[in-house]
């Protein structure tokens, strides 16, 4: 159980394209499911939390016209990186909390999916 | 502000124990947890601290001393397989992680 999954697993695109990242909770609800981009050799960075149902909240210097994230669902974030540029080429993993406070799952637990890699040419 | 400072790397042999440590400062604590992640993958959770003492899971154990801002993580009967990066994170009222800048493990034959 408490698996995460994110589509596409990578993507290659042109410079000024849109990206749009899938991050789906497959056997649990998660209120809240958090965006992270990290560079190689890095640590993770977190860039939003998303809340289901209301606007994301950004992290400081993370432009939220550039990467606009949706929370439609329980189950579901997108996060697309718009007119992407070589320097946001990137593994971009996304986490989700589990919506239930006891039972198996911790509450504590961040639950992460297996990133997706973009490159921007 | 928020920040957490890890050893960069560590090299370590088959079967021998070796341990991580993580200080960290931070405006609000509710905390400590580890994940190990391997190159190209994604983090997976090893253990959580939110109170003083020593938290043991198989070969692994994670201490907590918030006094001192201070926790580890304990790696015993290390395997080939255990070469990975180990990133300590701190966890916020909201939930948030923040993570360190991660230490690389590399376990030697």
């Amino acid at each position: 159980g408490a698996v995460v999954s994110q589509h596409p697993s990578w993507v290659i695109c042109k410079s000024g394209t849109s990206v749009k990242i899938e991050c789906r909770s497959l056997d649990f609800q998660a209120t809240t499911m958090f965006w992270y981009r990290q560079f190689p050799k890095q640590s993770l960075m977190l860039m939003a939390t998303s809340n289901e149902g209301s606007k994301a909240t950004y992290e400081q210097g993370v432009e939220k016209d550039k990467f606009l994230i949706n929370h439609a669902s329980l189950t579901l974030s997108t996060l697309t990186v718009t007119s992407a540029h070589p320097e946001d080429s990137s593994f971009y993993i996304c986490s989700a909390r589990d919506r239930t406070s006891g039972g198996v799952r911790s509450y504590n637990e961040q639950f992460f999916g297996p990133g997706t890699r973009l490159t921007v040419l | 502000g928020q920040s957490l400072e890890q050893p960069s790397e560590v090299t370590a042999v088959e079967g021998a124990i070796v341990q991580i440590n993580c200080t960290y400062q931070t405006s609000g604590f509710y905390g400590l947890s580890w994940y190990q992640q391997h190159d190209g993958g994604a983090p997976t959770f090893l253990s959580y601290n939110a109170l003083d003492g020593l938290e043991e899971t198989g070969r692994f154990s994670s201490f907590l001393s918030r006094s001192d801002s201070y926790g580890y993580l304990l790696l015993q009967e290390l395997q080939m397989k255990d070469s990975a990066s180990y990133f300590c994170a701190v966890r916020d009222q909201g939930g948030k992680l923040i993570f360190g800048q991660g230490t690389e493990l590399s376990v030697k034959p």
